[in-house]
This record gives structure tokens, C-alpha cells and sequence, in this order.
């Protein structure tokens, strides 16, 4: 049963262009969802993140956007540049108890910006 | 560099053995978390610990143990180990674990097991 999906493994795009990274999830009591970027033989890295009571958050070329409704975010990256090529995994975190605030994360998708 | 340290990089073995991971957290961050990373999957949330003690637990084997030491530094231990253990393993930190609040987690660059 998986909480946090990312259905396109891939995606390719010319730099310059938008870069669009979609996530649906499940799990209504999710309250704080992040994206993090990972490059190979590395550990994932913070990217950006939104809490259930936005609709949005921007970071320079970083925006993400939370349809409630929905159960689905999306990050857009704007202009796409060689260096963001890498794996973004999706993330959802809710509160578990005894203060333990879980990371539940989608499979990744791989992005490839074209020069 | 997140300031989270994993050792060893890479670990090979056979079937049935026992591994350590080692992991030491950034400097005053109080919580650690585990995750396995296997082929084509996400991050699977193993285990927490806060301040040495277990804070919550997701898709972790009875095979597997943690365990978080005074100097906050914590250990994965995998014993009887199948194929199917083959990941890699990140450990990742948090500053505090305030009810209320999330706490980014900052990870390691994690430990690829590979059993033979």
C-alpha cells in the first residue's frame, strides 16, 4: 500500500524549460510534505517543503504547489538547469505519536535537463 | 555535506552473516532516523531513536536492530541476512522532536549493502 506516489519515473527536459514533478498521496493525515533531490553515491538533500495549510511555497526557482483536495503536490522548476539533474523523491510526513514525525517517501523520479 | 556521517560506504558479505552501520548525526541534532533504499523503491522508514530511546518504528524485520548510544551516535545491526537485504541504507538526523512541529531531517550518504 503505497502512500506517496510518483507515477512518471522519468522525465526529460530541455534546459531552459519548466520542469514539472507531480505526487499524489493517500493519506489524509499528512500535514507537512517535502521534496528532496538526490544526486548518485549521495544522501538525499532538502529541497523544498509546504505545510497542509498553504496552497503554495516558492524558493528562488523552486515552487511547489498542494491541491488538498486533491491529495496531490507538484514541483516546478523554472528555468530547468543541467544541475538539477537527479532523483527528487516526493515526501509526506504526519504526526505517529510520541513525537515522532515518520518520513513517508514515493519512488523518485529521475529528471534529466537537456542542455 | 549534511554534517551526518555513515560508515562504511559499502559492505559486501554473505548470506547469513551480521553487519554494523554506523551512523553519527549532525552536531545537537538529538533524533535519528534509518531508511532502506532497495532497488527501485523509495525510502522505507526503518526506526527512530531520540536521545537513546526508540521513538517509533515502520517496515523493520525482526532480523534488524537499532540502537542509539550516549554520544547520539546510532547502529543498524542486520543479522541472518537474505539476498534480499541488498540497499542501501541512509541514516538520517533531526534537531528536536517537538510535538506540534516537523523537523527537517538531514541524511548521510548512506551505506550500500550488498549480500552475496
Amino acid at each position: 500500500d503505497q502512500q506517496v506516489k510518483q507515477n512518471s519515473p522519468s522525465l526529460s527536459v530541455q534546459e531552459g524549460r519548466i520542469s514539472i514533478l507531480n505526487c499524489d498521496y493517500t493519506n489524509s493525515m499528512f500535514d507537512y510534505f517535502l521534496w528532496y533531490k538526490k544526486y548518485p553515491a549521495e544522501g538525499p538533500t532538502f529541497l523544498i517543503s509546504i505545510s497542509s495549510i498553504k496552497d503554495k511555497n516558492e524558493d528562488g526557482r523552486f515552487t511547489v504547489f498542494l491541491n488538498k483536495s486533491a491529495k496531490h503536490l507538484s514541483l516546478h522548476i523554472v528555468p530547468s538547469q543541467p544541475g538539477d539533474s537527479a532523483v527528487y523523491f516526493c515526501a509526506a510526513s504526519g504526526y505517529s505519536g510520541a513525537g515522532s514525525y515518520q518520513l513517508t517517501f514515493g519512488k523518485g523520479t529521475k529528471l534529466s535537463v537537456i542542455p | 555535506d549534511s554534517g551526518v556521517t555513515q560508515t562504511p560506504k559499502h559492505l559486501i558479505t554473505a548470506t547469513g552473516q551480521r553487519v554494523t552501520l554506523r551512523c553519527s548525526p549532525r552536531s545537537g541534532d538529538l533524533s535519528v532516523y534509518w531508511y532502506q533504499q532497495s532497488l527501485d523503491q523509495g525510502l522505507q522508514f526503518l526506526i527512530q531513536y531520540y536521545n537513546g530511546e526508540e521513538r517509533a518504528k515502520g517496515n523493520i524485520l525482526e532480523r534488524f536492530s537499532a540502537q542509539q548510544f550516549p554520544d547520539l551516535h546510532s547502529e543498524l545491526n542486520l543479522s541472518s541476512l537474505e539476498l534480499g537485504d541488498s540497499a542501501l541504507y541512509f541514516c538520517a538526523s533531526s534537531v528536536r522532536d517537538q510535538t506540534g512541529t516537523y523537523n527537517e531531517q538531514f541524511f548521510g550518504p548512506g551505506t550500500r549493502l550488498t549480500v552475496l
